[in-house]
């Protein structure tokens, strides 16, 4: 079956530590998204991917970091310049440019302890 | 500048009810989409329904059916004949043609159905 795999579900992490949140897809989608989601609120989107090799910070990049060496891999690293890490974290998959809607992994819930 | 605007507090529908999820949105760009999401306690997020700008009719989806009125910019979300398993976040939200393939959500709707 083609879908998102986000890992670990839950993580907790010390403060001052970098932390990496992986999501691998095996959709074929050329587009990949991380989004930041806190209790009660939206998604806000961190950085997004459009193709391999190139990505774009989204409205809250401070704090983290991304690559994309492969289209089916699309790791966030939450640093320790992030000051409130604690948080729900997609990853989001679309096929590229057109009226696609995003198709989500089960999201890993990232806690500072 | 906020592009899609949910703004009612959390609601508590009766089984078997019909329920009404407002959303307002704002673009210039003439051609864009609406989506609407359901993100359960577990947190996924699942893809319940799409609207094009250039639609004529209102998309439906089984149970789901999206009220939309080009004009005043609302794409509000119907949920007929409410089941215990619809008790979830709702989320809508909007991608512009030329906004970079990117999704811009609402702070969604807390729905709960009781029995």
């Amino acid at each position: 079956d083609g879908g998102i795999t986000q890992s670990p579900k839950y993580l907790f992490r010390k403060e001052g530590q970098n932390v990496t949140l992986s999501c691998e897809q095996n959709l074929n989608h050329d587009a990949m998204y991380w989004y930041r989601q806190d209790p009660g609120q939206g998604l806000r989107l961190i950085y997004y991917s459009q193709i391999v090799n190139d990505f774009q910070k989204g409205d809250i990049a401070e704090g983290y970091s991304v690559s994309r060496e492969k289209k089916e891999s699309f790791p966030l690293t939450v640093t320790s310049a992030q000051k409130n890490p604690t948080a729900f974290y997609l990853c989001a998959t679309s096929p590229g440019q057109g009226n696609y809607g995003y198709t989500f992994g089960s999201g890993t819930r990232l806690t500072v302890v | 500048a906020q592009k899609i605007t949910q703004t009612q507090p959390g609601m508590f529908v009766q089984e078997k009810e019909a329920v009404t999820l407002d959303c307002t949105y704002d673009t210039s760009d003439p051609s864009y989409g609406l989506f609407w999401y359901k993100q359960p306690s577990s947190g996924e997020m699942i893809f319940l329904i799409y609207q094009g700008s250039y639609d004529q009719q209102n998309a439906t989806e089984g149970r789901y059916s999206l009220n939309f009125q080009k004009a005043r910019k609302s794409a509000n979300l119907v949920i007929s004949a409410s089941q215990l398993g619809d008790s979830a976040m709702y989320f809508c939200a909007m991608r512009e043609e030329y906004g970079n393939n990117r999704l811009a959500f609402g702070k969604g709707n807390q729905v709960v159905v009781i029995p």
